[in-house]
């Protein structure tokens, strides 16, 4: 069975300073892989997604995310992290034919 | 194009109520979507429908129903709601039937509250 998993739950950066969300997957074929945000009291808003191609995806509002076939993962990384940029991120995975699988999600605090 | 709305935004029940959960999309998708979030468990799949006609369950189907209105609408009802559905409800959309690689555009949710 396919699953997704994001080992922190929270991640907490100053501002300027570099960020990563963390993700691994297991699926037994080819991943689609996606990142979103949500931001309180709101619905989710799509970031980014890998289907196939080039590993490094990049996304809206300055976030990329690498694909890693060997390390299963796909984290998020942004070079300069924004206070705006608190929320809560969750990373998602299905392949054909499978229904999307999100992860518990990681909440990112950026401080002044 | 207000992309996928829903209503109401909040709702408060008493244990064995029912109601209906109503989500619109103004964005021709075929698919959509109705997931329910809950504190450390991410977003869940309650029900799906890939196009105009069907429907399907998802991971979490029990107790709830589903109707595809038409292209525009997917309802989720709850015939007799419980305290274990207090959540927060979020509905979907994504532009092709059945593909799997399609981004899923999300309305604001229906945060409920069963008593």
């Amino acid at each position: 069975a396919q699953s997704v998993a994001q080992p922190e739950d929270q991640v907490n950066v100053a501002e300027g300073n570099p960020l990563t969300v963390k993700c691994t997957y297991s699926v037994s074929g080819n991943p689609y892989l996606f990142w979103y945000v949500q931001y309180p009291n709101r619905g989710l808003q799509f970031l980014l997604k890998y289907i196939t191609g080039d590993n490094l995806v990049k996304g809206s509002y300055g976030f990329e995310a690498e694909f890693n076939k060997s390390q299963t993962s796909f984290h998020l990384k942004k070079p300069s992290a924004l206070v705006s940029d608190s929320a809560l991120y969750f990373c998602a995975v299905n392949q054909a034919g499978t229904a999307l699988i999100f992860g518990k999600g990681t909440t990112l605090s950026v401080s002044s | 194009n207000a992309g996928v709305t829903q209503t109401p935004k909040f709702q408060v029940l008493k244990t064995g109520q029912s109601m209906t959960l109503q989500c619109a999309q103004d964005m021709n998708h075929n698919s959509m979507y109705w997931y329910r979030q809950d504190p450390g468990m991410g977003l869940r799949l309650i029900y799906y429908s890939a196009s105009e006609g069907t429907t399907d369950k998802g991971e979490v189907p029990n107790g709830y129903n589903v109707s595809r209105l038409n292209k525009r609408e997917f309802s989720l009802r709850l015939e007799s709601a419980a305290p274990s559905q207090t959540s927060v409800y979020f509905c979907a959309s994504s532009l092709t039937s059945g593909s799997t690689r399609e981004t899923q555009y999300f309305g604001p949710g229906t945060r409920l509250l069963v008593l």
